[in-house]
């Protein structure tokens, strides 16, 4: 089953616009992390938030955290052609910190 | 570091034939994972592994997939005999245990007819 449920599915923007995208997962986590894959390739780990933590940073990347609502969103700023891609949202539950997958939402950048 | 790498990248079997996919983890990482993508099903974990011990298996869709990891920089996963049903990308994944990312492999495009 699902854990994690990322909304949009999909997203169109137009280069430097600001993409948002959002996550909410079922059960207490240990974290959330989002990830990037591209086409035909393996997924890349982007950023991780700790379940006490509520924002962080990464270059062109904020996370922000809500454990009281369950949700997560990934904003990437000013946004590239080159950011074209399926991005997930992975949340680490249990003693083991088990990182099951949403389904992904597609985003498409148009230079 | 090369990252993970798993072989093959591509592979096309018959029905009933055994298949087996390799992965060589990130030097250093004690967590090994596998996961198998379909468009029906997303991303889903099939086994891992900490310290080269299976701890959660709950994910082999049956009997016919096994996983072994004999030393720290080798696993494997078998399917035996193969399905069409069992068409899908396999990736492999690494990480340090605890509040870490994975590092996943380029997968292994697997196609049974």
């Amino acid at each position: 089953s699902q854990q994690g449920e990322e909304d949009p599915q999909a997203l169109s923007i137009q280069e430097g616009e600001n993409a948002t995208m959002n996550c909410s997962y079922k059960t207490s986590i240990n974290n959330l992390q989002w990830y990037r894959q591209n086409s035909g390739r393996g997924l890349v780990h982007l950023i991780l938030i700790r379940s006490n933590e509520r924002e962080k940073h990464s270059g062109r990347l904020r996370v922000t955290l809500d454990t009281s609502k369950k949700s997560s969103s990934l904003l990437i700023t000013a946004s590239r052609a080159a950011d074209t891609a399926s991005y997930f949202c992975a949340t680490a539950t249990g003693a083991n910190s088990k990182l099951t997958f949403g389904k992904g939402i597609t985003l498409s950048v148009r230079p | 570091d090369a990252g993970v790498i798993q072989s093959p990248r591509h592979e096309v079997t018959e029905m009933g034939q055994e298949v087996t996919l390799r992965c060589k983890p990130i030097s250093g990482h004690n967590s090994l994972f596998w996961y198998r993508q379909t468009m029906m099903r997303g991303l889903e974990l099939l086994i891992y592994f900490n310290n080269n011990v299976p701890i959660d298996d709950s994910g082999m869709p049956e009997d016919r997939f096994s996983a072994k990891m004999p030393n720290a920089s080798f696993s494997t996963l078998k399917i035996q005999p193969s399905e069409p049903r069992d068409s899908a990308v396999y990736f492999c994944a690494s990480s340090l245990a605890g509040d870490y990312g994975y590092t996943f492999g380029s997968g292994t495009r697997l196609t049974v007819v």
